[in-house]
């Protein structure tokens, strides 16, 4: 069965600091991989997703990730974080194959500090 | 375009007692999921219906969830005795067509307290 797993469950940075937020996955076939970001009190919204195109994947408000095969990663990054980037971030993981359900980490809560 | 709508927001009850939380999906989309998110843990899948029919629902505890979409539009999720382990957020997301690259949009959910 495909999971995720997401390294850290509490990411801290200075604004203006890279963003890295890791996820591992674990298919036994070629995956679709997502992140998704959740706002307190609010619903999950799709920053990215990798469907085999290109390797890198560009998402909303300045947010990218790279699929790596061999490492079996997608970690997501931003070059300059932002205090408004301040939210959980969830990695999940689906099959090509047919319809499987949607797999999702534990998240990263990820806090920016001034 | 209007996004995914929930109600209530939120809910506080009783143990024993019944629940129902409501979702309208975005306009024209086929696919729509319940989603069960417990707290500091990721949505896990209760039910996908593909318009009016439930195609997935082994996640969904029978025994006293239920679950219903008329006419493929709106759904209503029912809770039926509240246990305290059923304290949660309750998501409703809908995609436009089935199919695992699809993109899911998620309503903002409805928090349940069960006491």
């Amino acid at each position: 069965a495909q999971s995720v797993t997401q390294l850290g469950s509490h990411v801290s940075v200075s604004e203006g600091a890279l963003v890295l937020l890791r996820c591992n996955y674990s298919s036994s076939v070629p995956p679709y991989l997502f992140w998704y970001v959740q706002y307190p009190n609010q619903g999950l919204q799709l920053l990215l997703k990798y469907t085999s195109a290109a390797t890198l994947v560009k998402g909303i408000n300045g947010f990218e990730a790279e699929f790596k095969k061999s490492e079996t990663s997608f970690h997501l990054t931003k070059p300059s974080a932002h205090m408004s980037d301040a939210a959980e971030y969830f990695c999940a993981v689906t099959y090509k194959t047919g319809f499987q359900k949607l797999v999702f980490g534990t998240g990263t809560r990820l806090l920016v500090s001034p | 375009e209007a996004g995914v709508v929930q109600s209530p927001r939120y809910k506080i009850i009783e143990k024993k007692q019944p629940v129902a939380f409501w979702c309208n999906p975005i306009s024209g989309h086929n696919t729509l999921y319940w989603y069960r998110q417990n707290l500091g843990q990721g949505p896990e899948l209760l039910i996908r219906y593909e318009n009016e029919e439930a195609v997935d629902d082994s996640q969904l505890p029978k025994d006293r969830f239920s679950a219903e979409r008329l006419k493929g539009v709106d759904s209503t999720l029912k809770i039926q005795p509240a246990e305290l382990g059923d304290s949660a957020v309750y998501l409703c997301a809908s995609s436009l067509e089935q199919g695992p690259q699809e993109t899911q949009y998620f309503g903002p959910g409805t928090r349940l307290l069960v006491l």
